[in-house]
């Protein structure tokens, strides 16, 4: 069965702090996405990864596929990040998700 | 942009009645997939089409059909509905080549209340 693990499953942070969120998978996973969800809202899909690295704003998310980790790191936190991050592992053997539980960042101003 | 858009957002049921919730992906997208996320829980697959053909089933319930037609907009049919069906659905859609998909993107999802 594929796994996909993340932490910390809650992180609180003071506006401008540097934040990151890890995510660990099983073998089967061959690229790694990371989504947010706001309460009781869509997913939105922030980045799909298979090797190295990519940024997209204050966004930056790193792979290591030797290691099987993934990282996701915000950069000049602000509160309109406090959100849940998920880490969700695409099988390689298909194109299904297997999602991490969630990280809860609350950001105060 | 286009995104991927499902309907209805809302839908309030009783036991044992029928739902149908619709899905219309990107434009070009020829994947779909079903999620369930459970309150307070992951989403959970529930299952894909690719080019009109189921490619992948999940824990889909039985009593849970589903299929994607010639325009690729896809249909979730559920039928004798449990209070545990009560979860918001989510569709994703995504062009599959060369093994890989490719824009996954999800809706907004459906929250569905089984009364």
């Amino acid at each position: 069965k594929n796994e996909v693990e993340q932490s910390p499953q809650n992180l609180t942070a003071q506006e401008g702090e540097f934040i990151t969120i890890n995510c660990s998978y099983s073998v089967g996973i061959s690229a790694l996405h990371w989504l947010q969800q706001h309460p009781g809202g869509g997913i939105v899909s922030l980045f799909m990864l298979s090797s190295g690295k990519k940024k997209h704003g204050r966004l930056i998310a790193t792979i290591n596929i030797q290691e099987k980790h993934s990282s996701l790191h915000i950069t000049a936190s602000h509160p309109r990040d406090s959100a849940v991050y998920i880490c969700a592992g695409q099988e390689t053997s298909g194109s299904r998700l297997t999602f991490g539980e969630g990280t809860q960042l609350t950001v105060n101003p | 942009a286009a995104g991927v858009i499902q309907s209805p957002r809302h839908l309030i049921k009783e036991k044992r009645e029928t739902a149908t919730l619709k899905c219309y992906p990107i434009p070009r997208h020829d994947t779909v997939y079903w999620y369930q996320q459970g309150p307070g829980q992951d989403p959970q697959f529930l299952i894909s089409f690719y080019e009109k053909m189921q490619s992948d089933k999940g824990s889909i319930p039985d009593r849970f059909s589903a299929q994607q037609f010639s325009d690729y907009h896809s249909e979730l049919n559920m039928s004798s509905l449990e209070l545990g069906d009560s979860a918001l659905y989510f569709c994703a859609s995504s062009l599959y080549s060369v093994g890989t998909a490719y824009g996954y993107t999800f809706g907004s999802g459906t929250r569905l209340t089984v009364v």
